[in-house]
């Protein structure tokens, strides 16, 4: 079975700091995807970036950027500068290929909420 | 935005009760999936609809039950609604496998 854990539950910096957000998962299947979402107040999940698991290229778009570790089974995500605006709770998801018509399904962790302070 | 819409935004019912929440998928894309967000969790998927069929259904009882129309918007209807059906309901549309894009929410609170 497909599993994500976000360790991290809460995290608080000051706005311009570096904050990175962890990411395990857990999965048998070798083709699968990863996913970040970011929660606002408001509810609606803004999708972030999604990677394939036979992608391992680290991506960096403009203060975002991911890593992507196959052999630790982690896609952790780094907010460069942070900004009052980065506040929310942020969720990795893992969706399995599966065969036979899989309905890829997103497996999401907890998430982490980041408190950006002014 | 993503284009997905859901309605109603809000809504309190009694236990007992029965509701449907409807969700409108992106231009293009053919499949709903559903998801329900309790406070403080992650998302649970509760079920997908792909063409008008489910494929796939989540640790959900029968009592939760869902349609999707030919033009591919889709409905979520819980039956005798019991307290902790209080959530936060999310409506994602996609291309069968690709990328999920999510709706606003709807928000239930069960008295």
């Amino acid at each position: 079975a497909q599993k994500v854990t976000q360790a991290q539950t809460e995290i608080s910096v000051v706005e311009k700091e570096d904050v990175t957000l962890d990411c395990v998962y857990e999965t048998r299947d070798t083709t699968y995807y990863l996913f970040w979402y970011k929660q606002p107040p408001s509810g609606e999940l803004v999708f972030l970036i999604r990677r394939n698991s036979f992608d391992e290229q680290n991506e960096i778009s403009g203060r975002y950027s991911w890593n992507f570790q196959k052999s630790t089974s982690s896609f952790n995500f780094t907010i460069t500068a942070s900004q009052v605006v980065d506040s929310a709770v942020y969720f990795c998801a893992l969706s399995e290929a599966g065969s036979g018509g899989s309905n890829y399904k997103l497996t999401f962790g907890k998430g982490t909420l980041l408190t950006v302070n002014p | 935005e993503t284009g997905v819409t859901q309605s109603p935004t809000h809504l309190i019912k009694t236990r007992g009760q029965q509701v449907t929440l409807r969700c409108s998928s992106q231009s293009g894309h053919n499949t709903v999936s559903w998801y329900q967000q309790a406070l403080g969790q992650g998302p649970q998927f509760i079920f997908q609809y792909y063409r008008e069929e489910e494929n796939g259904r989540g640790n959900f009882p029968p009592r939760f039950s869902g349609l999707q129309f030919p033009n591919y918007s889709s409905e979520l209807n819980v039956n005798a609604l019991e307290l902790d059906d209080s959530a936060l309901y999310l409506c994602a549309s996609s291309r069968r496998a690709e990328t999920q894009y999510f709706g606003p929410g709807t928000r239930l609170l069960v008295l």
